[in-house]
């Protein structure tokens, strides 16, 4: 699996838009780029993944640049309960997921 | 309901008292992984396995074991727990695209605390 780096903190006030960053200039052609993220001391929990084109669902959009070595995870509308540690990781899908230490969000009312 | 359980959730006991965490599934995953999570240090793979009686090492096996002998069910025992296995464990399963995982779903952690 690819390096992934992410900022150690943000901010971001309720019902903002919160644009999470994610370096991984290090990715290979066919490792994906996964968003999960942990509320507290919960489960971590799948937010989104791609490839190469940028994705939407339910949760969140990905955006990842042209030559794939940085990506931005969007919560278009932030709310009090995506506080948590999100987590960037690039993977083929091995059986093993590297988590790093992620981006603590903190949403501000 | 989809999900992954663990029980129990949180565990304390004694240096050496042998015990067992369980993990059970009921999205009829291939893939299951068991993952420690202590304070700057990530989430640690211990153990996975890609199907029924196929089981491996991740980064931290020692001090564990575990068993595959049902699909949905995945243990964690801990022959002799040491003060050093004080952790937040997490149980997690997902299909198998090929020979890769596809997304994991993470039960509720188990937190032990051993004496």
């Amino acid at each position: 699996d690819a390096k992934t780096t992410q900022p150690p903190s943000m901010d971001c006030a309720e019902g903002r838009a919160a644009n999470l960053p994610c370096n991984h200039s290090t990715i290979s052609g066919n490792e994906y780029v996964y968003w999960y993220r942990q509320i507290h001391s919960q489960g971590p929990q799948y937010i989104i993944h791609g490839l190469k084109n940028n994705e939407t669902n339910e949760m969140a959009s990905l955006i990842i640049t042209e030559d794939r070595k940085s990506s931005t995870l969007i919560l278009p509308h932030a709310t009090l309960r995506d506080t948590a540690v999100y987590y960037c990781i690039a993977t083929f899908g091995n059986e093993k997921l590297t988590f790093g230490t992620g981006t603590r969000l903190t949403i501000i009312p | 309901e989809a999900q992954v359980t663990q029980n129990p959730r949180y565990l304390i006991t004694v240096t050496g008292k042998k015990l067992t965490v369980t993990c059970s599934q009921n999205m009829n995953h291939e893939y299951m992984s068991w993952y420690r999570q202590d304070p700057g240090l990530g989430l640690r793979q211990i153990y996975y396995s890609m199907n029924v009686e196929v089981t491996d090492k991740g980064d931290v096996p020692e001090g564990y074991k575990v068993s595959r002998k049902e699909k949905r069910n995945f243990p964690l025992i801990l022959e002799s727990p040491s003060p050093n296995q004080t952790s937040l464990y997490f149980c997690a399963s997902g299909f198998l695209s090929g020979a890769y995982t596809d997304t994991q779903y993470f039960g509720p952690g188990t937190r032990l605390t051993v004496l």
